[in-house]
């Protein structure tokens, strides 16, 4: 079954501090991976997307990697703002998976909360 | 557009009322989903328009739910004799697709509906 499960299911760190939240997958055929940042009230916006050849990508303070082998994903947070504080989504696209549900398989996220 | 809309973004409603929720994608953009959030859950799929193919509604809870979409403009998603547990964040989301890959999900900023 193609599923996706992202870990911790929430996180709470102090400002300045590090974090990495994880992000499972059993999805085959893998075509790629997004994270998403979905601030509350907010719809979600991309962060980052990893194809199969890609390891390791950076967009700012965000560092996201991919282990296609292990089937595994994490997203790693530098030197944590307030403003990080959000809903962090994986979303798996599935290669020639026929358009059901667009291809995609939704985690259902980390609620990461930044404290002063 | 610049981006993807949602109308209206706040809705309140008495139980058995019908609602219809509308979203406007970006232009050019062929494929739009609509999700259902409730409060501090994960996105869950409802339906799913890619160009003039057949929508995926595989995702809709009940025959109370409905949803049309003209060639690759406005869609529309209705809901009929609204429950109390219809109420929750309904998020559309549309993105460009070629050659069979799903390209990145722009998300509207939801429509929140409370029935009472």
């Amino acid at each position: 079954k193609n599923q996706v499960e992202q870990s911790p299911q929430s996180l709470i760190i102090l400002e300045g501090k590090n974090c990495t939240l994880q992000c499972n997958y059993t999805v085959s055929p893998f075509s790629n991976l997004r994270w998403y940042k979905q601030d509350t009230g907010r719809g979600p916006v991309s962060l980052t997307i990893m194809t199969f050849s890609e390891n390791t990508k950076s967009n700012g303070r965000y560092t996201a990697t991919l282990d296609a082998d292990t089937k595994q994903s994490s997203l790693h947070i530098t030197a944590s703002q307030l403003s990080d504080s959000a809903s962090y989504i994986c979303v798996v696209t599935i290669m020639n998976y026929g358009g059901s549900q667009g291809n995609l398989i939704f985690g259902k996220g980390t609620k990461l909360s930044v404290k002063p | 557009g610049a981006g993807v809309s949602q109308s209206p973004s706040n809705k309140v409603t008495e139980k058995g009322k019908d609602v219809e929720l509308r979203c406007d994608p970006i232009s050019g953009h062929t494929a739009l989903y609509w999700y259902r959030q409730r409060l501090g859950q994960g996105l869950e799929f409802l339906i799913y328009f890619q160009g003039n193919s057949a929508p995926d509604k595989s995702g809709l809870p009940s025959d109370r739910f409905s949803a049309e979409r003209t060639g690759e403009s406005v869609s529309t998603l209705t809901i009929q004799r609204t429950q109390q547990e219809d109420s929750a964040v309904y998020l559309c989301a549309s993105s460009f697709t070629s050659g069979g890959n799903t390209g990145e999900l722009f998300f509207g900023e939801g429509s929140r509906l409370t029935v009472l």
